[in-house]
């Protein structure tokens, strides 16, 4: 079956540097997204990959590796805004997107 | 650029009554999706459209209907709604430009509740 693995929940403190690990197990691949939802809202783009390696994008980063069906949401320098969930989504050989339930990032002063 | 609307943000529903959900964008995106999220899960695609006229089933199209006869415009139909309906439903929208692996740009979303 299909499968998108990721924390429930992670907490970190602002000023520091955290890792949203996400795997992933679909049939086909054709990327990997990262989304960021806070509560109640609706979730917005962070970042696509479908190569190996990172993509940097600011304060954040994403990591693919297609051969180990992983990925990972690299966020630096964190601001009491960025806490919310962050939704991990793999694209299938249908073009279909299988998400992950969400981590939610907690974070402290 | 309003990007994608939903109404109503918030509808409480008596087991076996009928309703529409409604959505629409303005930025003359190809691809239209509906979605609902269930606490502690996964967006789970219902129905989605490539185009006006054209309609297909997502992972869980069972007790609802959609139609696109427009490009702007894709309304979501529950049937005799039942609690399991209960759930925040999401409409998004992608140019279809790159084929399907655009983004996709997300409405305010609906909180229907079945009682």
């Amino acid at each position: 079956g299909q499968n998108i693995d990721q924390p429930t929940e992670m907490t970190a403190t602002e000023g520091a540097i955290v890792q949203i690990n996400c795997t992933y197990q679909t049939s086909g691949f054709n990327g990997l997204f990262w989304y960021q939802q806070h509560a109640g809202e609706a979730p917005t783009f962070l970042s696509y990959n479908v190569l190996d390696g990172l993509e940097e994008k600011g304060r954040f980063s994403s990591f693919l590796s297609r051969s180990k069906g992983y990925s990972y949401l690299l966020l630096k320098e964190l601001q009491m805004k960025d806490s919310a969930s962050y939704l991990c989504a793999a694209m299938d050989s249908n073009y279909q997107l299988i998400w992950g339930a969400g981590t939610k990032l907690i974070i402290k002063p | 650029n309003a990007g994608v609307t939903q109404t109503p943000k918030f509808r409480i529903l008596k087991i076996g009554q009928s309703m529409t959900l409604q959505c629409t964008q303005d930025m003359n995106h190809n691809y239209m999706y509906w979605y609902r999220q269930d606490p502690g899960m996964g967006l789970k695609l219902i129905y989605y459209s490539v185009g006006a006229g054209i309609t297909d089933k997502g992972e869980v199209p069972n007790g609802y209907n959609v139609s696109r006869s427009t490009t702007e415009d894709f309304p979501l139909r529950l049937e005799l709604a039942a609690p399991s309906q209960t759930s925040v439903y999401f409409c998004a929208s992608s140019p279809g430009t790159s084929g399907s692996t655009d983004t996709q740009y997300f409405g305010p979303g609906t909180r229907l509740t079945v009682l």
